[in-house]
């Protein structure tokens, strides 16, 4: 399968600390991405990296990719109650026309 | 439109009869994908489309489901003889492709709940 495998499956932190989800896949891409998803909700994208880039940031967030181990971590810093959501990482791939593939996710629990 | 639309948002049928769940991609994106949630789970990939044409279809779970394209805009995919394995979320996302320097950036519906009974 060339699906995205992350971890934890679940994570539960008190707001104020951070949150670092994985995220690991098998073939080469184009880039990847992370993507948030409220219960119940269609999904958001978040953040970009691309295949050349190493890190990125936006906000609290903090993505890196190292494709010699063909996997991407995403840091939440600082994290608050709204952040409670479900996690996701897509990957493109470059020799499929931008087909993404989405891994099982994360969920994120952030208590007051 | 503003944003990808889907309808209808909630469908409950019968076993064995068909529906229909429909798609409204954000203007001028080419790339139009389908997903299906089930409870609590990833996304698993249906099927997408460049334009109107399907260069994958490897995703379709049966020749129960289908899927259509037309105008390049809207899709209507449509699942035949449901089961009741079938109930999930179909989730609807479209994007500028990767050419021309895009990134393949998704933007998602909110999802049509299929429950087969």
């Amino acid at each position: 399968s060339q699906q995205g495998e992350e971890d934890p499956q679940a994570l539960s932190i008190q707001e104020g600390e951070n949150a670092t989800m994985n995220c690991s896949y098998k073939t080469s891409i184009n880039n990847l991405q992370w993507y948030r998803q409220n219960s119940g909700r269609g999904l958001v994208h978040l953040i970009l990296i691309r295949s050349n880039e190493r890190e990125k940031h936006s906000g609290r967030l903090r993505v890196t990719l190292d494709t010699s181990k063909k996997s991407s971590s995403l840091l939440i810093t600082a994290s608050r109650a709204a952040d409670t959501a479900s996690y996701f990482c897509a990957t493109v791939f470059y020799n499929q026309g931008g087909k993404l593939i989405f891994g099982q996710g994360t969920e994120l629990s952030v208590k007051p | 439109g503003a944003g990808v639309s889907q309808s209808p948002s909630n469908k409950v049928t019968e076993k064995g009869k068909d529906v229909e769940l429909r798609c409204d991609p954000i203007s001028g994106h080419t790339a139009l994908y389908w997903y299906r949630q089930s409870l609590g789970q990833g996304l698993e990939f249906l099927i997408y489309f460049q334009g109107n044409s399907a260069p994958d279809k490897s995703g379709l779970p049966s020749d129960r489901f289908s899927a259509e394209r037309t105008g390049g805009s809207v899709s209507t995919l449509t699942i035949q003889r449901t089961q009741q394995e079938d109930s999930a979320v179909y989730l609807c996302a479209s994007s500028l492709g990767i050419s021309g320097g895009n990134t393949g950036e998704l933007f998602f519906g909110e999802g049509s709940r299929l429950t087969v009974l």
